[in-house]
């Protein structure tokens, strides 16, 4: 079975500092991964996603995250962080075997800009 | 727009009672989702449909049963037999393709009275 791994329950930064969120995965065949953005009281919002090809991905609000095989990482980063960026992030993979499109989510990293 | 709507957003459960969560989508998608949301432990799969009149159970199925009789619709019932069901419920829905997203619902947060 798939896991997904995020380090951090709780990041803070300061606005304009770099964001780091890290996500690891444990599977034997890369996997479809995902990020998400949840707002409160909200569903989840599609960041960005690595299916193929770049293995660096560019995502909406400046967002991009990167995968390592050699890792099997797929951190997500943005070069300056903005108050509306606070959020609670989600790392999450699917299998590649068709018909089986299941997502298993990390448990979440609550992102805290400070002024 | 296409997207996905639940309702209500906001719902009480008496003891003993049973509750219906409703989702619908207008993305023409065959696999919809059920997930529950607790604080510190991210989503977890309940049930998930890739068909009409199919389901299959997820990770916590126990107290909650569905249907799905149209393929824009995939309500969630929460039973009497799930002890704690003070969670945000999210459904999403997905096309029948791994490397595409699941788009999801704002949610119903449900309480217990």
């Amino acid at each position: 079975a798939q896991s997904v791994t995020q380090l951090g329950s709780h990041v803070s930064v300061s606005e304009g500092a770099l964001v780091l969120l890290r996500c690891n995965y444990s599977s034997s065949v890369p996997p479809y991964l995902f990020w998400y953005v949840q707002y409160p009281n909200q569903g989840l919002q599609l960041l960005l996603k690595y299916t193929t090809g770049a293995t660096l991905v560019k995502g909406i609000n400046g967002f991009e995250a990167e995968f390592k095989k050699s890792e099997t990482s797929f951190h997500l980063t943005k070069p300056s962080a903005h108050m509306s960026d606070a959020a609670e992030y989600f790392c999450a993979v699917s299998d590649r075997t068709f018909g089986n499109e299941k997502l298993t989510f990390g448990t979440g990293t609550r992102l805290t800009i400070i002024p | 727009d296409g997207g996905i709507t639940q309702s209500p957003k906001y719902l009480f459960r008496k003891e003993g009672q049973n509750v219906t969560l409703s989702c619908e989508q207008n993305l023409n998608h065959d696999a919809m989702y059920w997930y529950r949301q607790d604080p510190g432990q991210g989503l977890r799969l309940i049930y998930y449909s890739q068909i009409v009149n199919d389901f299959q159970k997820g990770d916590i199925a126990e107290g909650y049963s569905v249907s799905r009789e149209k393929k824009e619709s995939f309500p969630l019932t929460v039973t009497s037999a799930q002890k704690n069901p003070t969670a945000f419920y999210l459904c999403a829905s997905s096309a029948r393709v791994g490397n595409q997203p699941q788009h999801f619902g704002d949610g119903t947060r449900l309480s217990i009275l």
